[in-house]
């Protein structure tokens, strides 16, 4: 079963806009990482939040971390077509293994 | 991708014939994972090795075989290809030349596209 799923499953924003993805996980974690995936490629790790930490930013994203409420989000400022992508969060709990939700398909308009 | 290359990246074959995908890496890295990719269904793992001879298997390992020979190679065979298992198969690393194995995020291969006819 899926450890990590995304909310909304489709998200289209205008240029310049913010996007926001949401995830929520199911058992404890050590850490939650975030993904992207471009049509037909592999998928790039994006950033890693341990689950000690609240808050983490590289670049134009921000993510989030609420172990009480098992859940993260993935922040992406002043989007550009170039983000268009599916973003993938996955946790990683007892064991080495990341487990991955099903994803979030965003398009960026140009 | 740098350092983790699969192959064949595209294969067609038939129901019922064995099949073997490889993974390479250079990076040195402990760990190592096959993956499959379906619509609706994100990324599953198939089995995975945290070092050579050491495997497990993963949430969708019916069917699939695994070996692992060398740290840089880890190769996953179908033993009677089904068309249940046309997907695209990712491999990826983790866990760096130390072997620590939290809190590193994966590298993932270029996939590889199976149809079984």
């Amino acid at each position: 079963s899926q450890q990590g799923e995304e909310d909304p499953q489709a998200l289209s924003i205008q240029e310049g806009e913010n996007a926001t993805m949401n995830c929520s996980y199911k058992t404890s974690i050590n850490n939650l990482q975030w993904y992207r995936q471009n049509s037909g490629r592999g998928l790039v790790h994006l950033i890693l939040i341990r689950s000690n930490e609240r808050e983490k930013h590289s670049g134009r994203l921000r993510v989030t971390l609420d172990t009480s409420k098992k859940s993260s989000s993935l922040l992406i400022t002043a989007s550009r077509a170039a983000d268009t992508a599916s973003y993938f969060c996955a946790a990683q709990g007892g064991s080495e293994k990341l487990v991955f939700g099903k994803g979030t398909k965003l398009t960026v308009n140009p | 991708d740098a350092g983790i290359t699969q192959s064949p990246r595209h294969k067609v074959t038939e129901t019922g014939t064995p099949v073997t995908l490889r993974c390479h890496q250079t990076e040195n890295h402990r760990y190592m994972y096959w993956y499959r990719q379906d619509p609706g269904h994100g990324l599953r793992l198939i089995h995975y090795s945290y070092g050579v001879k050491d495997t497990d298997k993963g949430e969708v390992s019916d069917g699939y075989s695994v070996s692992r020979s060398k740290t840089e190679d880890f190769l996953l065979t179908l033993e009677s290809a089904t068309s249940s298992q046309t997907s695209v198969y990712f491999c990826a690393i983790s866990g760096g030349r130390t072997g620590e194995t939290y809190n590193y995020g994966y590298t993932f291969g270029s996939g590889t596209r199976l149809t079984v006819v």
